[in-house]
């Protein structure tokens, strides 16, 4: 079966970069949530997004910002990176229909080390 | 802001043995879930309750909502070398348009010598 597919699964960029990572969703799923793991703590969620419109916005950076295409893959832009930021962020699906059961597809991840 | 406090923190278990965590929370979640992380991986959905009192099984797995809606445990009776990883508890909140908003617990290292 289809999982979500993040893009890429590792990135190092230096202070003050920019980074942009992709989502696409498991097909017909129209949610699409973005969370952030840092070393040994648990999942923190940013940002999601239904039809293309933000649904919902939880401690994501103002340097940071997401949004969800027509076909309903999604990009997390990071900007003016930091050490911080260094982290393992991944992207959720699920359909609207079950959404509100927060039953979560996630994706494996993507990487991000800044130097 | 919200947090769930999971327990333990680590576990070492001898395969075979049956495993307990929890999580508590100061405030009423709607829905209950559990995940499981391998290393390097995402969180994958192992059980979600949804009603106050509910005890539900998949396969060698039990988890139970708890009565006053601000805890869980998950159980794992039998354990075998696959289980290793870690668990997190999850908890929503109910309304709005928070519906994959998660709040997770701290996670539990499950460690599982043969």
């Amino acid at each position: 079966a289809a999982g979500v597919i993040q893009s890429p699964r590792h990135l190092i960029k230096e202070k003050r970069e920019t980074a942009t990572l992709k989502c696409y969703p498991i097909p017909r799923h129209d949610t699409v949530y973005w969370y952030q793991q840092g070393p040994g703590q648990d999942p923190q969620f940013l940002i999601s997004f239904y039809e293309k419109m933000q649904s919902d916005k939880g401690s994501i950076p103002d340097r940071f910002s997401a949004q969800q295409f027509s076909d309903y893959h999604s990009e997390l832009n990071m900007s003016s990176l930091e050490l911080g930021d260094s982290a393992l962020y991944f992207c959720a699906s699920s359909p609207r229909s079950r959404a509100n059961t927060g039953e979560l597809f996630f994706g494996e991840g993507s990487r991000l080390t800044v130097l | 802001g919200q947090q769930l406090n999971q327990s333990p923190q680590s576990m070492f278990i001898q395969e075979g043995e049956d495993v307990s965590m929890n999580c508590t929370s100061s405030s009423i979640f709607n829905t209950w879930l559990w995940y499981k992380q391998d290393p390097g991986e995402g969180p994958v959905l192992l059980i979600a309750l949804y009603k106050a009192g509910e005890l539900t099984s998949n396969g060698r797995l039990t988890a139970q909502f708890g009565i006053t809606r601000k805890d869980s445990f998950l159980n794992i009776s039998a354990s075998i070398p696959s289980d290793v990883g870690i668990y997190f508890c999850a908890g929503r909140h109910a309304g709005g348009t928070s519906y994959g908003k998660l709040t997770f617990g701290q996670g539990t290292i499950l460690t599982v010598h043969p």
